[in-house]
Formats: C-alpha cells, sequence, structure tokens
C-alpha cells in the first residue's frame, strides 16, 4: 500500500528520556513534514524536508531535531524529554503543489510522565 | 500572520442533512486545504483548493478568494462523516508547507 507511515503508535516515556519517531513514505513525495497536535487538538508546523534540506523550522526547541537519512524518511528525536512534549505528533508528505494535497500518517501519541 | 478561523466549532446534525462548515482567514493566501481527522485519530486530506470550487462525492469545497472565505459542503450526511473538519491555509510568500491550522469543526451526524 502507498502510504505514510510513522512508528511507534504510542510512546510512554519518563521525564529526560531521549527518544525518536520515523516516518517513512512510499509515495515518492518530495516533501516530508513533522507536526504537533496539542491537547486542545491544535495542529501546528514543527518541521519540513524537501529534498533533504530543512526548510522550516517553527520556533521549535532544539531539543526535536529532524533526521533526514533520504527522501523517504523523516525521523523526529527528540532529546530530554519534558511533560509539556506531550502531544500527537504527525508526519506527512507533498508533492509540491500536488493538486491531491498531503497525506499523513497515523500519529504518534507521546505520553511523557 | 494568517489568523484561520473556523465555524462552527462543534455541528450536530441529523443524516440526511445538507452540512456546512464555514472558514475565514485574514490575509492572501496561496491555497486552501480542507482535512478531515477521524475518531481514532488520523488525518485524511480531502482538498486544496486556490480559487473555485471541487467536489469529490458527496464532498464540495467553495473559495472567494476576495471574501477570503471558504466553505466546506457534505450532501446527504451519513453517521461515517462524524470527525473534526480542519481547514488549513498556506500564506503567500510562506515555505512550502507552512500550513497554518484553524482549530477544526467537530462533526457529529446521528441517524
Amino acid at each position: 500500500d502507498t502510504a505514510v507511515s510513522q512508528t511507534p503508535k504510542y510512546l510512554v516515556t519518563q521525564m529526560g528520556n531521549d527518544k525518536s519517531i520515523k516516518c517513512e513514505q512510499n509515495l515518492g513525495h518530495d516533501t516530508m513534514y513533522w507536526y504537533k497536535q496539542d491537547s486542545k487538538k491544535f495542529l501546528k508546523i514543527m518541521f519540513s524536508y524537501n529534498n533533504k534540506e530543512l526548510i522550516i523550522n517553527e520556533t521549535v526547541p532544539n531539543r526535536f531535531s529532524p533526521k533526514s537519512p533520504d527522501k523517504a524518511h523523516l525521523n523526529l528525536h527528540i532529546n530530554s524529554l519534558e511533560l509539556g512534549d506531550s502531544a500527537v505528533y504527525f508526519c506527512a508528505s507533498s508533492q509540491g503543489w500536488s493538486d491531491l494535497g498531503y497525506t499523513f500518517g497515523s500519529g504518534t501519541r507521546l505520553t511523557v510522565v | 500572520k494568517n489568523e484561520v478561523e473556523q465555524s462552527p466549532q462543534n455541528l450536530t446534525a441529523q443524516e440526511g442533512e445538507f452540512i456546512t462548515i464555514n472558514c475565514s482567514y485574514s490575509v492572501g493566501i496561496s491555497a486552501l486545504h480542507w482535512l478531515q481527522q477521524h475518531p481514532g485519530g488520523g488525518i485524511v486530506s480531502l482538498f486544496m483548493l486556490s480559487s473555485g470550487k471541487k467536489k469529490h462525492g458527496r464532498l464540495i469545497a467553495t473559495i472567494n478568494i476576495q471574501e477570503k472565505h471558504s466553505s466546506l459542503h457534505i450532501t446527504a450526511s451519513h453517521p461515517r462523516d462524524s470527525a473534526v473538519y480542519i481547514c488549513a491555509v498556506t500564506d503567500y510568500g510562506g515555505s512550502q508547507g507552512n500550513l497554518i491550522f484553524g482549530k477544526g469543526t467537530k462533526l457529529s451526524v446521528k441517524p
């Protein structure tokens, strides 16, 4: 199936830990994104990568670092997790200004305790 | 920075009703997106439009660039349409993918 897949779906971890969320797309898209959805269900862009270059970083703390080994992958690494990092994180991809818009992953619910 | 407002915040309808969700934004955009988030949490892109009108099945999206307003219509609504509908825009001159989201409209369609 053509899709954006992210793992894990759920992640529970203690404050101070370092964790990664993986994202892969097999759609051949040239741009991948990470979005954060907070407890009020509000979505906000975190990063996007186009052809392995970071083109957006929306005032995200530098504890968050996107890593893209190739065009099909954009992983999110988080250092020194804090309680406020608890949220649902969505990966997405797009092909330029494709009329099809964006394809989203199913989300990763991160809970920091 | 663009402000995206959606109305209503919550909407309850009876099966078969015609539904309209509205979205307004404050400054010029390159494109407007309608997204659907199901109770399970997954997000699906419904439409991306920069002018006029698009139709997909029972869903119709329109945009009026002059009035900075878009509507999402659902004809013959069904309980499976129950979801959160999110409007998002990309600013003129904004980096590709810099979506600015509305807070969503939670739709519940009763049988």
